[in-house]
């Protein structure tokens, strides 16, 4: 199975300070097509997951543009330019290329 | 707007078996990969299986292969997961959820299943 590791899993921030959160894959997550399926989640408390980011960089609907992903073939990177008390919760990253899709541990997004 | 509604979690003992259901509206479900996944209490996110349009194709995390089954109706816009042979490390908030192009696009609220005897 392909591991992704997330790194820190724990990110106390200052509100309206930058956060930024990294993502590694044990393997390329780049498709034959050029496509890379490497997506970010948002798990507020007691909520379940949202989606935020898809194919690494893609922003969802309703996003605010505070996020930014970046990264390609096993390195990826979550930004938040800047955090608001809304963004509290964990961030998972998420490989959808090779079965069975694989989560990273989460990281938890804190305010200082 | 994307409903999915979870149900038919609960407390289950070592060994039993329990049916999720997941009940969808506010799209064509029909034409949508549907997944489940799960969240064991205060830990990560597990991706457990996904079927096709007409649930012809279904794929499994090894876990969970030839215990869980997971299957759907397109006339009552329900998916489901069949789950046998539970045991505790079973337990988890399980989410129902539709499925973009190599990606996950909207999830349920979840349903509680406690293996316990």
């Amino acid at each position: 199975d392909v591991v992704m590791t997330q790194s820190p899993l724990s990110l106390p921030v200052t509100l309206g300070q930058p956060a930024s959160i990294s993502c590694r894959s044990s393997q390329s997550l780049l498709y034959s097509d050029g496509d890379t399926p490497l997506n970010w989640f948002q798990q507020r408390p007691g909520q379940s997951p949202r989606r935020l980011i898809y194919k690494v960089s893609n922003r969802d609907s309703g996003v605010p543009d505070r996020f930014s992903g970046s990264g390609s073939g096993t390195d990826f990177t979550l930004k938040i330019s800047r955090v608001e008390a809304e963004d509290v919760g964990v961030y998972y990253c998420m490989q959808s290329i090779h079965w069975p899709w694989t989560f990273g541990q989460g990281t938890k997004v804190e305010i200082k | 707007e994307v409903h999915l509604m979870e149900s038919g979690g609960g407390l289950v003992q070592p060994g039993g078996s329990l049916r999720l259901s997941c009940a969808a509206s506010g799209f064509t479900f029909s034409i949508y990969w549907m997944g489940w996944g799960r969240q064991a209490p205060g830990r990560g996110l597990e991706w457990v299986a996904n079927i096709n349009q007409d649930g012809s194709e279904t794929y499994y995390v090894d876990s969970v292969r030839g215990r869980f089954t997971i299957s759907r109706d397109n006339v009552k816009n329900s998916l489901y997961l069949h789950m046998h042979s539970l045991t505790a490390e079973d337990t988890a908030v399980y989410y129902c959820a539709t499925l973009g192009f190599r990606t996950i696009d909207s999830w349920g609220q979840g349903t509680l299943v406690t293996v316990s005897s």
